[in-house]
């Protein structure tokens, strides 16, 4: 089976730098996937790390590690706009793009 | 400006009725792809396709069924087979679906209630 866990909820505070998580245990792995979905909206890719390391991306950053299963988005100078689930996604191996998503983590940045 | 169409974006439905949620997509994709969204769980796939005319279950495919009679739609329809129908609907688009790096397009999503 495919599991992949975030933590729910996290508060963090405008200005502030914040981390979110995301391990997975899934067979076969091509990637991990962020998206940020706003309430009711669709969510929107942020970034794709297959290998190892840090990607950078104005305020926001993904990293990877492949032997831990283990990834984090990193948002830098937090804005009230940034109050968002950021859904974290597996993209699996086999014929097509299969991509198995994580529950989702609920940020809400407050002043 | 290229995108996804989810339409309507509210829909209910009665008992024994059944319904269908529209997608179009004007980006050329070729994979197309149906989730369902509820309160504290991932999306979860219900349908995908590869290509038109043809197209594969998901992980919860049991009361829903798809067609893919062109490149561009990709049509849901929530049967009376579905009992607990209520939740958000995506629909997602990526381009050549062996392209996994490729991130999928979501439209803004139907929320279907039961009345």
């Amino acid at each position: 089976g495919q599991n992949i866990d975030q933590p729910t909820e996290m508060t963090a505070t405008e200005g502030a730098i914040v981390q979110i998580n995301c391990t997975y245990q899934t067979s076969g792995f091509n990637g991990l996937f962020w998206y940020q979905q706003h309430a009711g909206e669709a969510p929107t890719f942020l970034s794709y790390n297959v290998l190892d390391g840090l990607e950078e991306k104005g305020r926001f950053s993904s990293f990877l590690s492949r032997s831990k299963g283990y990834s984090y988005l990193l948002l830098k100078e937090l804005q009230m706009k940034d109050s968002a689930s950021y859904l974290c996604a597996v993209s699996l191996s086999g014929g097509y793009q299969k991509v198995t998503f994580g529950t989702g983590t609920k940020l809400q940045v407050i002043p | 400006d290229g995108g996804i169409t989810q339409s309507p974006k509210y829909l209910f439905r009665k008992e024994g009725q059944n319904v269908t949620l529209s997608c179009e997509q004007n980006l050329n994709h070729d994979a197309m792809y149906w989730y369902r969204q509820d309160p504290g769980q991932g999306l979860r796939l219900i349908y995908y396709s590869q290509i038109v005319n043809d197209f594969q279950k998901g992980d919860i495919a049991e009361g829903y069924s798809v067609s893919r009679e062109k490149k561009e739609s990709f049509p849901l329809t929530v049967t009376s087979a579905q009992k607990n129908p209520t939740a958000f609907y995506l629909c997602a688009s990526s381009t050549y679906p062996k392209h996994r790096n490729q991130p999928q397009h979501f439209g803004d999503g139907t929320r279907l209630s039961i009345l």
